[in-house]
Formats: structure tokens, sequence, C-alpha cells
């Protein structure tokens, strides 16, 4: 079946620290990944994405991602995070249909 | 450009009522789509569609049923609502063209069931 897991349901980190957030996938022959940020009551806007070519992605807001293909991983990074990062941020892949199925969601809380 | 317009933003029901969540863009997309979003389960998959008179189910369509008779909206109907629906609805639409198009999304429908 296909799965999107987000194992950190909360990660709390202070400002100008380094964040991970991470994001493994059930395995198919091709997927299509994305990151998406969602503010206090709004809608979800689009971080970044992976569709083909260099496994390192970069996004809005400083945020980067790592497509690993053997590890079925993709985990976004920020080397310095900002108290107006704090949100909740989801994991999502396009399983060469048109259902794009997400995961549970990752609760960054940035402290001063 | 007013992107994707979800209304109502609130709503209460009782058990049993119906009632329809309307979406509405105006990019011209292609594909619609619903979602629900419920704490620690993220974002589920209830319906979609790809074009006007063509629609497909997601995750978690029972108790939802949908229609596109216009590529502008995507009507989300609740037959007979239960408390299991509570929660918060989200529409989004893309360009069909390409993986490249994000989702758009909009600001979401808070529904609650007594």
């Amino acid at each position: 079946a296909q799965s999107v897991t987000q194992l950190d349901s909360q990660v709390p980190v202070f400002e100008e620290a380094p964040v991970e957030l991470r994001c493994n996938y059930s395995s198919s022959v091709s997927v299509y990944l994305f990151w998406y940020v969602q503010y206090p009551n709004q809608g979800l806007q689009l971080l970044l994405k992976y569709l083909s070519g260099s496994t390192l992605v970069k996004g809005i807001n400083g945020f980067e991602a790592e497509f690993n293909k053997s590890q079925t991983s993709f985990h976004l990074r920020k080397p310095s995070v900002h108290i107006s990062d704090t949100a909740e941020y989801f994991c999502a892949v396009l399983y060469n249909t048109d259902k794009l199925i997400f995961g549970t969601g990752t609760r960054l809380q940035v402290f001063p | 450009n007013a992107g994707v317009t979800q209304t109502p933003k609130f709503q209460v029901l009782k058990t049993g009522q119906s009632m329809t969540l309307q979406c509405a863009q105006d990019m011209n997309h292609e594909y619609m789509s619903w979602y629900r979003q419920d704490p620690g389960m993220g974002l589920r998959l209830i319906h979609y569609s790809v074009g006007a008179g063509i629609t497909d189910q997601g995750e978690v369509p029972n108790g939802y049923n949908v229609s596109r008779s216009t590529t502008e909206d995507f009507p989300l109907r609740l037959l007979s609502a239960a408390p299991s629906q509570t929660s918060v609805y989200f529409c989004a639409s893309r360009s069909i063209g390409g993986y490249n198009s994000p989702l758009h999304f909009g600001n979401g429908t808070r529904l609650t069931v007594t």
C-alpha cells in the first residue's frame, strides 16, 4: 500500500539551531516527492519538490531536502531556523497517479 | 486572482443533516481534490477529479459524494452527517500538465457534527 511516514509528530528547537524533519515513503517504481508547510488557520503551501535529477533540492525560506532512493527517504533540513518557521510540515508523495498521499505531519516549534 | 475559494469557513451540523461544502477555483485547473485534516492523521484524500465529468475515490471516500459539472467548481456533499466527519476540509487544485505544478489549497472549512 502507498504510505508516507513522518515519525516525529513534534520537533522543538531553539532559534538559529539546525533542524531535520524526517520523511519515509513506501517504495515504488517512480515517485514524486513534496514538502508542504501549513501556518495556523491556513491552507498548505508548497515548500519544495523532487521530480527528478539532483537528489538535493532547495526550496523557499532556506529549506532543502535530500532524496535517498535506497532508504526511501526525503528528509527536510534547515541549517538555522527562525521563529517564523514555527508551523506544521507535511511530506507528500505522488505515486505515479493523481493521488497525492500526505504524511501525518510534524509540528515544528521554534523557541527564542 | 482569488485562487481556491472554499465556503463556508465554519459549519455546525447535527447528526443526520446534509450539506454541501463549496469549492471554486479561477485558475482553469483540470485537477481538483478534497482532503480532510484530523489531528495526528495528516491530510487524507477523500475524492478527486481530473476534469469536468470525471471523479474518482481517494483514501477515505465513504460518506461523501462529489460531482464536477464545470472546470471551476467541485462541491463535496455530506448526505447524512456523522460525528466522525467532524474535521477540517481542504479543497486543492492544480494544473494537470505535468507534476511540476503544485497543489493550490483553499483556506479550509471547519465542520463540527454534533
